[in-house]
């Protein structure tokens, strides 16, 4: 079975705040990952994808990741309160299905 | 560039009843995927279309079955519902060609179906 785990939280961070989301995948075979983000009541949104070991920055925004021991982050620097919502992290292998994780939800305290 | 396009958004069935639900991807895209999110399972993937050919299948009872036009629009059926199958149908869509970043997926704002 092909998982995808993540903290589930809820995750509460105050205004300004580093969050740091956390992933871990069970298939050597994933190739990419990425991490959508997801309001209530609404479908996922892509924030970024990541298939390099290191860092990825884009904005506020950094994705880690490290193959060897099967790990992917998210970290959200100067957190706002509509950084809200639910955290997907979904890892990709060769047959292009995503495997997302349960999300982990993130409060941004004003 | 207008986004995935997901029709209807919202639909009441009984169960034993049929539904078709619609996917238009993104332009220029040929990759159509879906997806079934409930509370207890999270995000789950159903199948995967590419030039009018399911490409990829994820474990799901044959009831459901989809199908993808030559313009790449895409439907998801699903035969014989079940109350089980209450949940928010998710469509993505992607360019569908070989390089990592063009595995990336873009997703509608989904079908809410409620079985009754």
């Amino acid at each position: 079975q092909k998982e995808v785990e993540q903290n589930s939280g809820p995750l509460s961070v105050p205004e300004g705040a580093i969050a740091s989301l956390n992933c871990t995948y069970s298939d050597r075979g994933s190739q990419s990952f990425f991490w959508y983000r997801q309001y209530s009541g609404k479908s996922p949104e892509l924030i970024m994808f990541i298939y390099s070991n290191g860092d990825k920055e884009d904005g506020r925004f950094t994705a880690q990741l490290n193959k060897a021991s099967q790990y992917v982050s998210l970290l959200i620097r100067d957190s706002q309160p509509s950084d809200s919502a639910t955290y997907l992290c979904a890892a990709s292998g060769s047959a292009r299905q995503l495997t997302f994780g349960s999300g982990t939800q993130l409060t941004v305290l004003p | 560039k207008a986004g995935v396009t997901q029709t209807p958004r919202y639909l009441i069935k009984t169960r034993g009843q049929q539904v078709t639900l619609s996917c238009s991807p993104i332009s220029g895209h040929r990759s159509v995927s879906w997806y079934q999110q409930t509370p207890g399972q999270g995000l789950q993937f159903l199948f995967e279309y590419f030039s009018e050919t399911q490409r990829n299948k994820g474990n799901f009872p044959g009831r459901f079955s989809g199908r993808q036009f030559s313009n790449s629009r895409s439907e998801m059926n699903v035969s014989t519902l079940e109350l089980g199958d209450s949940a928010l149908y998710l469509c993505a869509s992607s360019s569908g060609g070989s390089g990592y970043s063009t595995d990336t997926q873009y997703f509608g704002p989904g079908t809410r179906l409620t079985v009754l």
